[in-house]
C-alpha cells in the first residue's frame, strides 16, 4: 500500500524549534518529488515547502523562507521539515505530499494524514 | 507569487444537480499546470484533476476539468451525496505553488 505517515509534531513555544518527519511506503521513494502543504484550523491549504527527488531542487513559500529547511534521505524513505523561529501562525496540520513526477512542477497524488503543530506560550 | 481566486465561496445544491466552479489565476498558469482537490472534513485532501483536465486514477467522468491561462473550471456533472466537500484549485507551474481558497460545495 502507498503511504505516508507524518510524525513529529505537538505544542511548541513561540521562538523555538521542530523537527517533521514524513516516512514513505508502498512506492520507489527517490523517484517523486515531495512537498509539504499546512493547514491551519477552520482554514485552507498553504503549499510550504517542496523538494525534488534527488534534492537538487527545493523551494518554499515567502511565509517561510529563511526559516524552515527541507530535505530528504532517499536511503531512509524519508522527508524531513526543519522549521525555526516558530510563531503562532505555524499552528496547523502539516501534511507531507507526494508529487506525480520527479520534479517539483507536479500535482500531489498520494497525501499523508498530517501532524498537529501548535505554536503557544 | 500567483495568486488564485475562488468562486463561488460556497456553492448550494441539491443531489442529482450539476456544479460549476471556477478558479481564476492572478498570472497565466504555465502549461496548464492547475490541479484540483477534494476534501472531506477530517481527511486529507484527494486529487481529482491535473494538467487542468485530465482526471486522476479512479475519478469518476462526472468530474472534469476545463481552462487555460487564467481562466479554469471544475465541473460535476451530477452530484452524488459523497461530492459535498470542499474544493481547492492549485497552481504548480511556478516555483512558489500556491493554492486557491477553496469553494464549498454543500446540501440545499
Amino acid at each position: 500500500e502507498v503511504q505516508l505517515v507524518e510524525s513529529g509534531g505537538g505544542l511548541v513555544q513561540p521562538g523555538r524549534s521542530l523537527r517533521l518527519s514524513c516516512a514513505a511506503s508502498g512506492f520507489t521513494f527517490d523517484d517523486y518529488a515531495i512537498h509539504w502543504v499546512r493547514q491551519a484550523p477552520g482554514k485552507g491549504l498553504e503549499w510550504v515547502s517542496g523538494i525534488s527527488w534527488n534534492g537538487g531542487t527545493k523551494g518554499y513559500a515567502d511565509s517561510v523562507k529563511g526559516r524552515f529547511t527541507i530535505s530528504r534521505d532517499n536511503a531512509k524513505n524519508s522527508l524531513y521539515l526543519q522549521m525555526n523561529s516558530l510563531s503562532a501562525e505555524d499552528t496547523a496540520l502539516y501534511y507531507c505530499a507526494k508529487a506525480i513526477a520527479a520534479t517539483m512542477n507536479d500535482a500531489f497524488d498520494i497525501w499523508g494524514q498530517g501532524t498537529m503543530v501548535t505554536v503557544s506560550s | 507569487e500567483i495568486v488564485l481566486t475562488q468562486s463561488p465561496g460556497t456553492l448550494s445544491l441539491s443531489p442529482g444537480e450539476g456544479a460549476t466552479l471556477s478558479c481564476r489565476a492572478s498570472q497565466t498558469v504555465s502549461s496548464s499546470y492547475l490541479a484540483w482537490y477534494q476534501q472531506k472534513p477530517g481527511q486529507a485532501p484527494r486529487l481529482l484533476i491535473y494538467g487542468a483536465s485530465r482526471r486522476a486514477t479512479g475519478i469518476p467522468d462526472r468530474f472534469s476539468g476545463s481552462g487555460s491561462g487564467t481562466d479554469f473550471t471544475l465541473t460535476i456533472s451530477r452530484l452524488e451525496p459523497e461530492d459535498f466537500a470542499v474544493y481547492y484549485c492549485q497552481q504548480y507551474g511556478s516555483s512558489s505553488l500556491t493554492f486557491g481558497g477553496g469553494t464549498k460545495v454543500e446540501i440545499k
